[in-house]
């Protein structure tokens, strides 16, 4: 089955700085989620990013769904953006399923 | 507004109870799905339904069984035969080729 690889794991920022996360993914897919999830567990929606770029306040992301890879870019992070980052993907050959990537754990310190 | 609703968010089982978990949404949205997901980890699939009466296993179904009765619910039973079910439990739903909605998780351990 399709592959889905973050990076990196772990994550520690100041409190203002900019940051990348990756996504890489080893097949074809039909969409390509970013999910915020907060120390409550709830997985909040950031982007829905098959293809192209979308800018959301200080957050935006790319898919390059050719090259089978999407960027999460944070700027001016906030303590707020702590948690665990997630992309998942929805396999071409696997419609409705939605393959989630092992996270990336941000921790931004005042 | 419109959403998922999970229930119960805590969750106790003796050993060899089932438990059920509810999952509801007002989404009008035709697939529903059970993730589980255990500490430090990703999500995995244990089963999903793109309609009514239809429902297929996941990646992670042996000790879990569900229903789709109707289209707003989904529930997930876990089963005396599930050898280690705590973990939390997350279930999703969404149209076709859209974005997937969660619900705020239901977190079940075995005393």
């Amino acid at each position: 089955g399709i592959q889905v690889e973050q990076s990196p794991p772990d994550l520690i920022l100041q409190e203002g700085a900019n940051s990348t996360l990756r996504c890489n993914f080893s097949d074809s897919v039909n969409n390509l989620q970013w999910f915020h999830q907060n120390p409550w567990g709830q997985l909040i929606n950031l982007f829905y990013i098959p293809s192209g770029t979308k800018q959301n306040g200080r957050l935006s992301a790319t898919t390059v769904a050719t090259e089978r890879y999407s960027l999460l870019y944070i700027s001016s992070s906030q303590t707020t953006d702590s948690g665990v980052d997630f992309c998942a993907v929805e396999p071409k050959d696997s419609s409705y399923k939605l393959i989630f990537g092992s996270g990336t754990r941000l921790l931004v310190r005042p | 507004d419109g959403g998922i609703t999970q229930s119960p968010k805590y969750l106790f089982r003796k050993e060899g109870q089932n438990v059920t978990l509810s999952c509801e949404q007002n989404l009008n949205h035709d697939a529903m799905y059970w993730y589980r997901q255990d500490p430090g980890q990703g999500l995995r699939l244990i089963y999903y339904s793109q309609i009514v009466n239809d429902f297929q296993k996941g990646d992670i179904a042996e000790g879990y069984s569900v229903s789709r009765e109707k289209k707003e619910s989904f529930p997930l039973t876990v089963t005396s035969a599930q050898k280690n079910p705590t973990a939390f439990y997350l279930c999703a739903s969404s149209i076709r080729r859209g974005s997937y909605t969660f619900g705020s998780g239901t977190r079940l351990t075995v005393v």
